[in-house]
């Protein structure tokens, strides 16, 4: 089975803070993708790579960046995190071999005090 | 750009078929597609359509497309409590291309 394993399920940082949310696949997929979720809005993609060290910005990427040095890890970065960066934050990867199922992560939960 | 609709609430009795509605507006979307969240999990894709089908079945799960109207719905027959999640709704070009997600439907299952 395709797994994508999110480092951290919970955390509660301050503001201000800088913050690492990690994402591993284990289907050498060349497609990652970071989403955030909020109630009422559904997901909204932050950033996507389809290929390492290769990066797009998705629809809302303000406040964030991210990392592709190998191909099986995706991070996002929180520079200085905010109040209003408080989310659940889902990461998902695709792959050639994955037909057209886009796996996801089961998410992390981010407060920031 | 592109939007996708869903209305955030939906209540049904166990047993009885769920409808779940989602409107979408990027014409040129290849596949459609529902995905499911259990409570504190990630994203379980359900099932998806190609744009040039206007039906899918899948055991319990039905899926009509109307490509004119630009309207998907999922019927979920005999509902049972553990079909109780969020529904998402997403559209795409298919492959790896990003989807662009509804706002979820919270559907609840009563006895």
């Amino acid at each position: 089975d395709v797994k994508v394993t999110q480092s951290s399920r919970y955390l509660v940082k301050r503001t201000g803070e800088k913050v690492f949310l990690e994402c591993v696949q284990d289907m050498d997929h060349e497609n990652m993708f970071w989403y955030r979720q909020d109630p009422g809005l559904g997901l909204r993609l932050i950033y996507f790579s389809y290929d390492v060290k290769m990066k797009e910005k998705g629809d809302i990427p303000e406040g964030y960046s991210v990392s592709r040095e190998k191909k099986e890890r995706f991070s996002l970065i929180l520079e200085s995190a905010s109040t209003n960066q408080t989310s659940m934050y889902l990461c998902a990867s695709y792959g050639q071999i994955s037909g057209n199922t886009i796996y996801f992560g089961e998410g992390s939960w981010l407060t920031v005090v | 750009g592109e939007d996708v609709e869903q209305s955030l609430f939906l209540s049904v009795r166990e047993g009885d078929s769920s409808v779940i509605n989602c409107t979408y507006t990027d014409s040129s979307s290849t596949y459609l597609y529902w995905y499911k969240q259990e409570p504190g999990a990630g994203l379980q894709l359900l099932t998806y359509i190609f744009s040039n089908m206007d039906m899918k079945q899948d055991q319990r799960l039905t899926v009509l497309l109307n490509k004119k109207d630009k309207h998907l719905s999922l019927r979920i027959a005999d509902t049972q409590t553990g079909d109780s999640a969020i529904y998402f709704c997403a559209q795409g070009a298919g492959g790896g291309n990003k989807l662009t997600f509804g706002t979820g439907t919270q559907l609840k299952v009563e006895l």
